[in-house]
């Protein structure tokens, strides 16, 4: 596609469900990374993937978080018995390499409200 | 830790006005400096970017000098237009690190 697509767009769930996001990168495009957006809030770095590996998952905030990319393209976040505290704005991005050297181009993001 | 402070929005501008939004840093390394804009609808976008001290990046009418000494990289623009409305934000990525750490944004409005 032309840009990093983002599904779904919103998502309100219940909390102690369970919820996957997912991100389609740019073609080509060998690194991925996902980043949690709070309201009036920059956003925070979650996890990164050069190609299938996660390279670095040091913002996974804990185990309920998880990530996949299995074939090196898209991915899906995953979040396990979500709370409240959840909600935000998750947004997914992707860059040729890695996002110091070659520019990160962003999704749209997927709202998460958890009621 | 690393960390980007921005100057508070919301910053509300009259057309043709001269902007400034001041942006430091804290950091371990020597990092790159971006600055990144939402506008409304839209996903964040690259404005410009600097990699090294003294650099400037520029686009679209934006500057921004990356100083080692006062740790800023602040976006200036010298005419505004309402086109530029959005939310601008500062972030940094270290050298041999991928990922971006990002400010707080700041939410610029130009009125005609």
């Amino acid at each position: 596609g032309a840009g990093v697509s983002q599904t779904p767009s919103n998502k309100v769930t219940e909390k102690g469900k369970y919820v996957e996001l997912r991100c389609d990168p740019i073609s080509g495009h060998t690194a991925l990374y996902w980043y949690r957006q709070s309201l009036g809030q920059g956003p925070e770095f979650l996890i990164y993937f050069q190609g299938t590996g996660a390279a670095d998952d040091s913002g996974l905030p804990n185990d309920r978080f998880f990530a996949v990319r299995p074939e090196g393209s898209v991915s899906t976040l995953k979040i396990q018995r979500t709370e409240r505290g959840d909600s935000a704005v998750y947004l997914c991005a992707s860059s040729l390499w890695g996002a110091g050297n070659t520019e990160a181009f962003f999704g749209q993001g997927t709202r998460l409200t958890v009621v | 830790g690393d960390s980007v402070t921005q100057m508070e929005g919301p910053v509300t501008l009259s057309e043709e006005a001269f902007l400034t939004i001041n942006c430091t840093y804290t950091a371990t390394g020597y990092p790159s400096l971006f600055w990144y804009v939402q506008y409304p609808g839209e996903g964040l976008q690259l404005l410009l970017k600097a990699t090294k001290a003294d650099d400037k990046g520029s686009n679209k009418g934006f500057e921004a000098t990356y100083r080692k000494e006062t740790t800023s990289f602040h976006l200036e623009k010298g005419s505004v237009q309402v086109s530029d409305s959005a939310v601008y934000f500062c972030a940094l990525s270290l050298q041999g690190a991928q990922k971006l750490v990002f400010g707080q944004g700041t939410r610029l409005t130009i009125n005609p």
